[in-house]
């Protein structure tokens, strides 16, 4: 199983700052790293997909990279709204997986 | 409107049994594949169940295989989730999921599941 480790595991930061969110795989895993993103009380919905790949109706503050075993969510500019739990996905190998999350609060 | 919408969860004693069905709308659900996800109060992500636009690929996860089905019916554009033999552990908010290609690109509003005596 392909374990996907994320950090920080928590953020407080200040609204129009940038914030980092890292997602690393035990093995190699290619481009196949999505991004979630799960408000309070939601479902999660798509960010980006494998790895930089632009969601239509996704603010462009949100942006992806990496491969391999080393990805990154940005959020440049970070609004009031951002305020949720980030997840990464891996869909190269089953069974498909979630890092922990990453919970971001807005200072 | 686009839309998935889970039903059938509830409370249901260790070792019972539950049917999860989710309604698919908006689009041509026989196109797409789908999968189950759930999530533990206060908890991360699971992915539990996938199957193939026809049926004829079903994929588990470890934790619920020999235990949960998942099934669809392209005809009325629902997908299920039989779940057999529940424990403690299996408590959570179950989402269907569209994918998009391998990425979950729709998702459900969730319905709650527990088990508890």
């Amino acid at each position: 199983e392909i374990v996907l480790t994320q950090s920080p595991d928590f953020q407080s930061v200040t609204p129009k700052e940038k914030v980092t969110i890292t997602c690393r795989a035990s093995q190699s895993i290619g481009s196949s790293l999505h991004w979630y993103q799960q408000k309070p009380d939601q479902s999660p919905k798509l960010l980006i997909k494998y790895a930089s790949q632009s969601i239509s109706g996704v603010p462009s503050r949100f942006s992806g990279s990496g491969s391999g075993t080393d990805f990154t969510l940005t959020i440049n500019s970070l609004e009031a709204e951002d305020a949720a739990a980030y997840y990464c996905h891996q869909s190269s190998s089953l069974p498909w997986t979630f890092g922990q999350g990453t919970k971001v609060e807005i200072k | 409107e686009v839309q998935l919408v889970e039903s059938g969860g509830g409370l249901v004693q260790p070792g019972g049994s539950l049917r999860l069905s989710c309604a698919a709308s908006g689009f041509t659900f026989s196109s797409y594949e789908m999968n189950w996800v759930r999530q533990a109060p206060g908890k991360g992500l699971e992915w539990v169940s996938y199957i193939s636009s026809s049926g004829s690929t079903i994929y588990y996860a470890d934790s619920v295989k020999g235990r949960f089905t998942i099934s669809r019916d392209n005809a009325k554009n629902s997908l299920y989730l039989q779940m057999n033999s529940l424990r403690a552990e299996d408590t959570a908010v179950y989402y269907c999921a569209r994918a998009g290609s391998t990425e979950f690109d729709l998702w459900g509003r969730g319905t709650l599941v527990t088990v508890s005596s």
